[in-house]
């Protein structure tokens, strides 16, 4: 069955490290692939998203992630977090052939300490 | 910045109530969705709408939901008849093209509770 995984449901990191959330998925073909950020009480923003083409993808917010084919991952990272970075992360993967719609990972929240 | 609205952001309804959650997507999109999460879990899938007619839903959309987009610019969701179980964050959402052409966009959700 179509999946996404997010195996971290809580990281705590310190403010001015890095952060690196991890997503897996299991789907027959690659699909496209998002990041979201839920900040409490406000709605999802896409932070950044992969279609094709590099598989280092740039985001807002000084995000990036990677695609890693040949292991199902497309994995978030941070170089220094801020603490407006506490919020939950969602992965997400779409795919035409399973349907036009979104399919979310459990999300993780991430704390940052002073 | 163009923006999906949802409204209103926080309803309380009784058990057996029927609700209305709207949604104004983003002007020029083609695609809708409504997605619900409930507390502590993942965002789930509920409903998408191209053309005029659902596209697709999942097993959660059963036949106390419904959706409607009556004048062009609305799209709405109905639950006929509220459940507990459906106390829920709802998300609308909006594409140009569909998954893989362009980002979806969410508006801030409905946090519906049902008491």
């Amino acid at each position: 069955a179509q999946s996404v995984t997010q195996p971290d449901i809580h990281i705590t990191v310190s403010e001015g490290a890095s952060l690196e959330l991890r997503c897996n998925y299991s789907y027959g073909a690659t699909p496209y692939l998002f990041w979201y950020v839920q900040s409490p009480g406000q709605g999802l923003q896409l932070l950044l998203k992969y279609f094709s083409g590099d598989t280092l993808v740039q985001g807002i917010k000084g995000f990036e992630a990677e695609f890693k084919r040949s292991q199902s991952s497309f994995n978030l990272r941070k170089p220094s977090v801020h603490w407006s970075d506490a919020a939950e992360y969602f992965c997400a993967v779409g795919l035409k052939a399973a349907g036009n719609k979104l399919t979310f990972g459990g999300g993780t929240r991430v704390l940052v300490k002073p | 910045e163009p923006e999906v609205t949802q409204t209103p952001s926080h309803q309380v309804t009784q058990m057996g109530q029927e609700v209305i959650l709207r949604c104004v997507p983003i002007s020029n999109h083609l695609y809708f969705y409504w997605y619900r999460q409930i507390l502590g879990q993942k965002v789930e899938f509920l409903v998408s709408f191209y053309n005029n007619e659902i596209s697709e839903k999942s097993e959660i959309f059963d036949d106390q939901f419904s959706v409607e987009r009556p004048d062009g610019s609305n799209f709405t969701l109905k639950i006929r008849s509220t459940k507990l179980e459906d106390s829920a964050m709802y998300f609308c959402a909006s594409t140009l093209t569909g998954v893989g052409g362009t980002e979806a966009f969410f508006g801030q959700g409905t946090r519906l509770t049902v008491v």
